[in-house]
């Protein structure tokens, strides 16, 4: 069965400090992987995408890493802010179609206090 | 910041309501897609769309329907609301290519008493 964990569901960190979230999937054939931030009440918006030949990639204090023997992926967030406080969820693609089926996990709901 | 509206953002309604969530974007995009998501929970696809005239079910079973007249339009109606329907629903957007995009709204958060 395809499915997508995430892990820790959640997490509260003080500002300036780093922390890393982990995605494990059974997503097969696999495509590939994106990172979403969801803000309370808000649409997700896209981080990171990752395909079957990268294993890292940033976007500003975010870093988001790949291993695709494993399949496992995390994403890493560097001197945390206050708007970091959010939903991040992890989305695996396979190769069915064009776009692929989607595979969603719970996210991991992120808090930082001042 | 993308460039796809929904409205209303909130809704409250009382069983039996016959309602239409609106969706639309400004980015060309051919594919459009609806999904509901609950409280600490993944995301559910419900209807998706692959352009003007083509509407597909998702993988969650949904009482709404969904039509596409036009590129940027894709609303998603319930004929009879029911408590059940009370969620989140999240419309989103892409164009195709390889590891497409998605771009989500801010959704609607729907009430049915």
């Amino acid at each position: 069965k395809n499915q997508v964990e995430q892990s820790p569901q959640s997490l509260i960190i003080l500002e300036g400090k780093n922390c890393t979230l982990q995605c494990n999937y059974t997503v097969s054939p696999f495509s590939n992987l994106r990172w979403y931030k969801q803000d309370t009440g808000r649409g997700p918006v896209s981080l990171t995408i990752m395909t079957f030949s990268e294993n890292t990639k940033s976007n500003g204090r975010y870093t988001a890493t790949l291993d695709a023997d494993t399949k496992q992926s995390s994403l890493h967030i560097t001197a945390s802010q206050l708007s970091d406080s959010a939903s991040y969820i992890c989305v695996v693609s396979d190769r069915g179609s064009t776009l692929g089926r989607l595979y969603f996990g719970r996210g991991t709901q992120l808090t930082v206090w001042p | 910041e993308a460039d796809i509206y929904q409205t209303p953002r909130y809704l409250v309604i009382g069983t039996g309501k016959k309602i239409t969530l609106e969706c639309s974007q400004t980015m060309g995009h051919d594919k459009m897609y609806w999904y509901q998501q609950d409280p600490g929970m993944e995301l559910h696809l419900i209807h998706y769309s692959y352009g003007v005239n083509s509407t597909e079910k998702g993988d969650l079973s949904s009482e709404s329907t969904v039509s596409r007249i036009r590129t940027e339009h894709f609303p998603l109606t319930l004929e009879s609301a029911r408590p059940s329907h009370t969620s989140q629903y999240l419309c989103a957007s892409s164009q195709q290519g390889a590891g497409e995009k998605l771009f989500f709204g801010s959704g609607t958060q729907l009430s049915v008493l």
